[in-house]
């Protein structure tokens, strides 16, 4: 059982260069997210998706966008890259348990580095 | 805005003594509230979680307290251990469209010394 699976783990880009990060799950949860991690700011949600076949803005959604592709993937594109979204990219999914609400789920990450 | 705050950006504490880290929000909307876990180069992993509606959960060595008129909660480890050095990241959630949109705190790095 894999759980939140994301590729590739490191990626440099120059600026202005595009790139999609992907994400898969494997545990049939609904809900799917795209979060990045900077120094001193903890995560912040970038898109989400509530359930298959809708995506929505979280807090810092500008330069980015997503398509949820089926619903194990969860997929977030740079168009064009800029310094400022060097960063640690996580995709995480949560969905319903047998007590409610299940916690997130992450993925181990995606160290970006624009140049 | 932050609307989750973890104050102390560092702990150090002895192994075998109580590692205690600290955690404010300011929206009185959350009603889920969780505790994870990140070790260096790893995701983030899920330690503990409570709802509103109690002010205490404990699994195993990790007591997660909430007092909801001080919007404050809390979580304790005891006794810490030389691998509960990590990063200690607080969140909360309410039903905001999705019950996985976390709002997280900065976190706590914790060092536990022999």
């Amino acid at each position: 059982n894999a759980g939140v699976t994301q590729t590739p783990k490191f990626q440099v880009l120059k600026t202005g260069q595009s790139m999609t990060l992907q994400c898969a799950q494997d545990m049939n949860h609904n809900s799917m997210y795209w979060y990045r991690q900077d120094p001193g700011m903890g995560l912040r949600l970038i898109y989400y998706s509530a359930s298959e076949g809708t995506t929505d803005k979280g807090e810092v959604p500008n330069g980015y966008n997503v398509s949820r592709l089926n619903k194990r993937e969860f997929s977030l594109r740079l168009e064009s890259a800029a310094p400022s979204q060097t960063s640690v990219y996580f995709c995480a999914s949560s969905g319903l348990g047998t007590g409610g609400r299940t916690e997130a789920f992450f993925g181990q990450g995606t160290r970006l580095t624009v140049v | 805005d932050q609307q989750v705050k973890q104050n102390s950006p560092s702990l150090s504490v002895q192994e075998g003594r109580i590692s205690i880290l600290n955690c404010d929000y300011t929206n009185s909307m959350f009603d889920y509230f969780l505790w994870y876990k990140k070790y260096p180069a790893e995701g983030p992993t899920f330690l503990i979680s409570i709802s509103s509606i109690k002010d205490k959960n404990e699994d195993g060595r990790f007591t997660v307290f909430l007092n909801k008129s001080a919007k404050h909660l809390s979580l304790h480890i005891v006794p810490s251990q030389p691998g509960d050095s990590a990063v200690y990241f607080c969140a909360a959630s309410g039903n905001f469209g999705s019950w996985g949109k976390l709002q997280f705190g900065a976190g706590t790095q914790v060092v536990v010394t022999p």
